[in-house]
């Protein structure tokens, strides 16, 4: 049973709109989430996390939001760029040292 | 610092073989985690060493292990290759619990014919 989803296995966006990726759990005990980006033939990269105790954080063109209640979770990429074209994963800790949950991954393509 | 390094990038190998990947984790970090990458799988968690130990473990058969030097070096091996076990494997090092941030390596691209 997939505790983290991506039901998303692509996206494509014009470049400088935005790119909006989901994430949904299961698992309510869920209480840090962080997103990683991978380009081909390289090792995902973290990008930005968000603990469960904030419904927002942001980096510059990056913003990730949680919304609890509907055990649900985006990432915003604006204004999206070529160089944001890669496959984006979402991810969870279940509790204390277990590993990190990936959910499949959505790829974005952004269209110059 | 120096990332995560993992030897070797690529490698082939027939079915019933075995063999063996290396991950030197970012200097500092005791854990080391092992996942297995296939298309439409996203990333399946393998096994998680720390201190040597193994600390945490993936739904894989037995056929996949690992281990974890003082040096906080680890390899994981593979015996009796299957086709299906092409895939990516990624290791990741943190500094100490995998809640952390993970830091990957590149990958060993291995193809199994």
């Amino acid at each position: 049973d997939q505790q983290v989803k991506q039901n998303s296995p692509s996206l494509s966006v014009q470049e400088g709109r935005i790119s909006i990726l989901n994430c949904d759990y299961t698992n309510s005990m869920f209480d840090y989430f962080l997103w990683y980006k991978k380009y081909p033939a390289e090792g995902p990269t973290f990008l930005i996390s968000i603990s469960s105790i904030k419904d927002k954080n942001e980096d510059g063109r990056f913003t990730v939001f949680l919304n609890k209640s509907a055990k649900h979770l985006s990432l915003h990429i604006v204004p999206s760029q070529p160089g944001d074209s890669a496959v984006y994963f979402c991810a969870a800790p279940p509790s204390g040292n277990t590993p990190l949950v990936f959910g499949k991954g959505t790829r974005l393509s952004v269209i110059a | 610092k120096a990332g995560v390094t993992q030897t070797p990038r690529y490698l082939i190998k027939t079915r019933g073989q075995q063999v063996t990947l290396s991950c030197s984790p970012i200097s500092g970090h005791r854990s080391v985690s092992w996942y297995q990458q296939t298309p439409g799988q996203g990333l399946q968690f393998l096994f998680e060493y720390f201190s040597e130990t193994q600390r945490n473990k993936g739904n894989f058969p037995g056929r996949f292990s690992g281990r974890q030097f003082s040096n906080s070096r680890s390899e994981m091996n593979v015996s009796t290759l299957e086709l299906g076990d092409s895939a990516l494997y990624l290791c990741a090092s943190s500094s100490d619990t995998p809640r952390e941030t993970q830091y990957f390596g590149p990958g060993t691209r291995l193809l199994v014919l």
